[in-house]
């Protein structure tokens, strides 16, 4: 299996702009996290699906954000518009299972430049 | 939410040494997991404990369940430089939160 994929890997924006980062989780997993990470604010956890359902998107910081799992092999994270201070390392994970039961498979990021 | 906090922040050893770093959490748990994160990539997991364990083994790694003193630690034995990183613990109730890390150095 390839893992969690990514894309892009990099994206630098304007402020205002909208920004789609998309993630594929590993085949066969029903769960599925978007985290952000930044060094003032260390690792969040943003949203977290299950089944395709969003199950807890108490993290998402604001109404700019969104995401949808329109499939199992298939999850976008929007920002729209964006701002300088989203500017992050965004990382999709999966797991199978519910969450925590099992070990979470990281993809490598996408890392966000809002100028 | 549920959520491990690292201790130290951060640890700077020579190669060959041993590298222990520690996690506390506030609720009861099912089960805690630790991993590793090299700069620039996505989390690692090296080790998955579960609460009615005590302690758990993989190669060079060894974690620690204490559930009455709610903590947990990572002792990393005979450490490489390849061993730099920052580790992360998350301790699960079905809320599971990762705390800052541990940043670890280790000088060739």
């Amino acid at each position: 299996d390839a893992g969690v994929i990514q894309s892009p890997r990099h994206e630098v924006t304007e402020m205002g702009q909208e920004v789609t980062l998309r993630c594929k989780p590993i085949s066969g997993h029903n769960s599925l996290f978007w985290y952000r990470q930044t060094m003032m604010r260390g690792l969040e956890l943003l949203i977290y699906f299950n089944n395709n359902v969003p199950i807890d998107d108490s993290g998402m910081p604001e109404d700019r954000f969104s995401a949808k799992m329109p499939n199992a092999s298939f999850s976008t994270l929007k920002i729209q518009p964006s701002e300088p201070r989203d500017s992050a390392v965004y990382f999709c994970a999966s797991s199978l299972g519910d969450r925590g039961s099992y070990e979470q498979y990281f993809g490598p990021g996408t890392r966000l430049t809002v100028t | 939410s549920q959520q491990g906090e690292e201790d130290p922040q951060a640890l700077s050893i020579q190669e060959g040494e041993n590298a222990t770093m520690n996690c506390s959490y506030k609720t009861s748990i099912n089960n805690l997991q630790w991993y590793r994160q090299n700069s620039g990539r996505g989390l690692v997991h090296l080790i998955l404990i579960r609460s009615n364990e005590r302690e758990k083994h993989s190669g060079r790694l060894r974690v620690t369940l204490d559930t009455s003193k709610k903590s947990s630690s990572l002792l990393i034995t005979a450490s490489r430089a390849a061993d730099t990183a920052s580790y992360f613990c998350a301790a699960n109730n079905n809320d599971m939160r990762f705390g800052a890390g541990t940043r670890l150095t280790v000088k060739p």
